[in-house]
């Protein structure tokens, strides 16, 4: 299986203030992803990335940026954090065999 | 604009039945319909996945069943256990990207 951190796994914060969640894989795939879990919307892209540099929107991108310098991590941003934007965030891979593989979660309060 | 939507939103079986999530899809581009499960804190992990170019596709317990013509698709989970209580998750993916889109979930809770 590959291997996926996703790191914090759980923050409280507070309206206004800048937020970064980091992803980091260790097996080296090309595709990365940002989805959002919120109840009765199942799971929303945010963000992709193709390569190091190589990003692309997803459906629910306003608010959010990301950055991939390096292969194995790919963050991403909330530059103000609103309340609209407490969610469960997860990271995934592309595995080489096509599927996607997500990471565990990081649970974001945003008071 | 839901692009894949799922029903029911929640699921109660009992040990030994048949546990049933209808799927149904608009973008006719979709290429791959995967299922997701997903337990309490965890992420979403792959269950069972078909393409388009059959009909049904079975792996133990799980079955999807696939209706090209209708775009809709659906899970069986025969003889449910407990430990199949879960969130499940269908979706859908095409493009060169390959980024899913996902139903809303169905919570399973399968009674012993």
């Amino acid at each position: 299986d590959a291997g996926i951190t996703q790191s914090p796994r759980h923050k409280v914060t507070e309206t206004g203030t800048p937020v970064t969640l980091r992803c980091h894989q260790t097996e080296n795939h090309r595709y990365m992803y940002w989805y959002r879990q919120d109840p009765g919307h199942g799971l929303r892209l945010i963000h992709y990335s193709y390569g190091v540099k190589d990003t692309d929107k997803g459906e629910v991108s306003d608010g959010y940026s990301v950055s991939r310098s390096k292969t194995e991590d790919f963050l991403l941003t909330l530059e103000s954090a609103t309340s609209s934007q407490t969610s469960v965030y997860f990271c995934a891979i592309r595995q080489n065999t096509g599927e996607l593989f997500f990471g565990e979660g990081s649970r974001l309060t945003v008071l | 604009q839901q692009q894949v939507k799922q029903s029911p939103q929640s699921l109660i079986v009992q040990k030994g039945g048949i546990s049933i999530i209808n799927c149904a899809y608009e973008n006719t581009a979709f290429d791959y319909f995967p299922w997701y499960q997903q337990f309490p804190g965890k992420g979403p992990a792959l269950l069972i996945a078909i393409r388009p170019d059959v009909s049904e596709k079975k792996e133990g317990r799980f079955t999807i069943s696939f209706n090209k013509s209708a775009k809709q698709f659906s899970l069986h989970i025969m003889d449910s256990q407990p430990g199949d209580s879960a969130t499940y998750f269908c979706a859908a993916t095409s493009g060169s990207a390959r980024q899913l889109t996902f139903g809303s979930g169905t919570q399973l809770t399968v009674l012993p």
